[in-house]
């Protein structure tokens, strides 16, 4: 079965510190990639998404991400968090031409002033 | 209003009772999902609803009932539940074809007495 995989369950970073969470999906197929955010007490918000071209994909607030397809990875990236990236992330991953997606467990990152 | 809203935010049931979720969209989207969102698992997809038609029953119980009266609307009607099904319950809608990125409601916290 399909399956997406975040290796980290829970980060915790100072502030400035760089950020990479991982993301890896099982599918061999096409595939469109997305990264979404749930800051404490909000709802799931697109921080960015990977259809085709660039492999690597500049999101809201300095995020970024990296498709390798190689690896079968999407994973996350920002060169220097802030308090305020404190939220769980979660990697999705939909296989093109369908509407579906696949969730990973999710990552909850902790920014500490 | 803009978005997905859901209603209501909060819900507490004891596990005869009867009640009903509800999800509006408002970004003139063709499809519609329920996803269950426990934790330390990934949300789980419950149903989908494709210009009003079910397309999708990911094996959910029969407790769980969804109704889709028009493209707009997506019910959750709950009957005879079990402590276990105690979660966040998400809505989200989308386009069916082109970049179908989909959009999430705050989702309804249930807790089953």
């Amino acid at each position: 079965a399909q399956s997406v995989s975040q290796h980290n369950h829970h980060v915790i970073l100072s502030e400035a510190a760089s950020l990479e969470l991982g993301c890896n999906y099982s599918y061999g197929g096409t595939v469109n990639l997305f990264w979404y955010v749930q800051y404490p007490g909000q709802h799931l918000q697109l921080l960015l998404k990977y259809f085709s071209g660039d492999p690597l994909v500049k999101g809201i607030k300095g995020f970024e991400a990296e498709f390798i397809k190689s690896k079968f990875s999407f994973n996350l990236r920002k060169p220097s968090v802030q308090w305020s990236d404190t939220a769980e992330y979660f990697c999705a991953v939909m296989h093109s031409g369908t509407y579906k997606y696949i969730f990973g467990t999710g990552t909850r990152l902790k920014v500490l002033a | 209003e803009t978005g997905v809203t859901q209603t209501p935010r909060h819900l507490v049931m004891g596990m005869t009772n009867k009640k009903s979720l509800k999800c509006e969209q408002h970004l003139g989207h063709n499809a519609m999902y329920w996803y269950k969102q426990s934790a330390k698992k990934p949300l789980e997809l419950m149903f989908v609803y494709n210009f009003k038609e079910q397309t999708e029953n990911n094996s959910v119980p029969s407790r769980f009932s969804p109704e889709c009266p028009n493209s707009s609307h997506l019910f959750l009607h709950l009957h005879t539940l079990q402590p276990e099904d105690s979660a966040l319950y998400l809505c989200a809608s989308s386009q069916v074809s082109g970049y179908n990125e989909q959009f999430f409601g705050p989702g309804t916290r249930l807790t089953v007495l």
